[in-house]
């Protein structure tokens, strides 16, 4: 089992405000980083992918980056809005025989934007 | 758009009832999963299929048994509910395993009591 592990457990910013969290893994035997967002009462929807140390990928106002070398990744919200508002996972999975893909997830971010 | 459809969203059982959640997507994924949701705890993988015949444990497997038939279908049983599994489930798929995202359903509430 890996230990993924996502800081802060929660965090509570202004509207406007730019924020990060950090999610933590093993350096060895990376494959790919998975983040998701997890609105309240909808199911877990994916924003990125990510395989390549140095990797940076972007949606809109979220964007994320990935050290493998070192095992963190960190997603950035610039000007945070309450519809941004959610449990931020992240995920890595396993690989090699039948335990390619599972994924391991970390405890989450929960990210509540006030307006 | 369908996705990946999770029946029912509500279940309430007594202990020692058995039920099926049932899930099934249209995306033709070879990959499917269970996972169970509980406070602070985060999404933990239940079973796992890497197709149709294929199936293997994943974290937290005990009270719970999978079959995969169909590639459309990935159906969790519980055989005896006990109130350790009340919990959130949801089942998801994706197309290519450790780099392609994972779609999840709805999800199940489930209570045991």
């Amino acid at each position: 089992i890996l230990n993924v592990e996502q800081s802060p457990q929660s965090l509570h910013v202004q509207e406007g405000d730019s924020t990060n969290f950090t999610c933590s893994f093993p350096s060895s035997n990376f494959y790919a980083l998975h983040w998701y967002r997890w609105e309240t009462a909808k199911s877990p929807e994916a924003l990125f992918v990510m395989t390549l140390n140095g990797d940076e990928k972007k949606k809109g106002r979220i964007s994320a980056t990935l050290n493998t070398k070192e095992g963190y990744s960190y997603l950035y919200i610039k000007g945070s809005q309450p519809e941004d508002s959610a449990t931020y996972l992240c995920a890595l999975p396993a690989a090699g025989g039948t335990s390619y893909g599972k994924l391991t997830f970390g405890q989450g971010t929960i990210l509540t934007v006030h307006p | 758009n369908a996705g990946v459809t999770q029946t029912p969203k509500f279940q309430v059982l007594k202990t020692g009832q058995s039920m099926t959640l049932q899930c099934a997507q249209d995306m033709n994924h070879e990959y499917m999963s269970w996972y169970r949701q509980d406070p602070g705890m985060g999404l933990r993988l239940i079973h796992y299929s890497v197709g149709a015949g294929i199936t293997d444990q994943g974290e937290v497997p005990n009270g719970y048994n999978v079959s995969r038939s169909t590639t459309e279908d990935f159906p969790l049983r519980l055989l005896s509910a006990a109130p350790s599994q009340t919990s959130v489930y949801f089942c998801a798929s994706s197309y290519g395993g450790s780099n392609t995202e994972a779609f999840f359903g709805q999800g199940t509430r489930l209570t045991v009591v």
